[in-house]
C-alpha cells in the first residue's frame, strides 16, 4: 500500500524549532519530487516547499524562506522539514505530499499533481 | 508569484444538480491547473491534472476545463459524497499557489 506517514508537530513557542518527519512506503520514494502543504485552522490549502528525487534542487513559499528547510533520505525512505524562528501564523496542519508525474501523450509532456498525501500532523506556535 | 482565484467561495446545491466551480490565474498557466477534493478532517485527494485529465479511481461525473487563465471543474450529477471543499491549484511554476477553496454544500 503506497502511504505517507507524518510525524514530529505539537506545540511550541514562537521563535523556536521543530522537525517533522514523514516515512514513505509503498512505493519507489526516490524516483518522486515530494512537498509540504499546510493549512492553518479553518483556512485553505498553502504549498510551502518541494524537493526533487534526488535531493539537489529545493523550491519554497517566500514566507518560509531562510526558516525551513526540507530534506530528504532516500535510503530511508523520509522526508524531512526543519522549522526555525517558528511565528504564530506557522500554526497549522503540515501534510507531506507525493508529486506525481503523468505523461501525455497529446501534449508530449509531463505533468505534475499531489496524488499521495500523509494524513497531517499538527503544529500550533504560541507561548 | 501565480495568484490563483476561485468562484464562489461557497456554493449550495442539491443531489443530481450538476455544479461547475470556476479557478483563474493571473497569469497563463497553460493547462498545469490540478483540482483537489478535500472533506473535512481529512487530507485533500487529486481529482484532475492538466486541466482536464481525470485522476485513476476518480468518477467520470467530475470534468475540468480550461487554459491559459480561466478554468472549471464541473461535476455532472451531484453525489452525496461529493459535498467538500474544492481547490485549484497550478503546477506551471514554483511558488505552486492553491485557489483558496469552494466550499460545496448540501441545499
Amino acid at each position: 500500500e503506497v502511504q505517507l506517514v507524518e510525524s514530529g508537530g505539537g506545540l511550541v513557542q514562537p521563535g523556536g524549532s521543530l522537525r517533522l518527519s514523514c516515512a514513505a512506503s509503498g512505493f519507489t520514494f526516490s524516483s518522486y519530487w515530494m512537498s509540504w502543504v499546510r493549512q492553518a485552522p479553518g483556512k485553505g490549502l498553502e504549498w510551502v516547499a518541494n524537493i526533487k528525487d534526488t535531493g539537489s534542487d529545493k523550491y519554497y513559499v517566500d514566507s518560509v524562506k531562510g526558516r525551513f528547510t526540507i530534506s530528504r533520505d532516500n535510503v530511508q525512505n523520509s522526508l524531512v522539514l526543519q522549522m526555525n524562528s517558528l511565528r504564530a501564523e506557522d500554526t497549522a496542519v503540515y501534510y507531506c505530499a507525493r508529486r506525481g508525474h503523468f505523461w501525455s501523450d497529446y501534449y508530449s509532456a509531463y505533468y505534475y499533481g499531489l496524488d499521495v498525501w500523509g494524513q497531517g500532523t499538527t503544529v500550533t506556535v504560541s507561548s | 508569484d501565480i495568484q490563483m482565484t476561485q468562484s464562489p467561495s461557497s456554493l449550495s446545491a442539491s443531489v443530481g444538480d450538476r455544479v461547475t466551480i470556476t479557478c483563474r490565474a493571473s497569469q497563463s498557466i497553460y493547462n498545469y491547473l490540478n483540482w483537489y477534493q478535500q472533506k473535512p478532517g481529512k487530507a485533500p485527494k487529486l481529482l484532475i491534472y492538466a486541466a482536464s485529465s481525470l485522476q485513476s479511481g476518480v468518477p467520470s461525473r467530475f470534468s475540468g476545463s480550461g487554459s491559459g487563465t480561466d478554468f472549471a471543474l464541473t461535476i455532472s450529477s451531484l453525489q452525496p459524497e461529493d459535498f467538500a471543499t474544492f481547490y485549484c491549484q497550478q503546477s506551471y511554476s514554483s511558488p505552486y499557489s492553491f485557489g483558496q477553496g469552494t466550499k460545496l454544500q448540501i441545499k
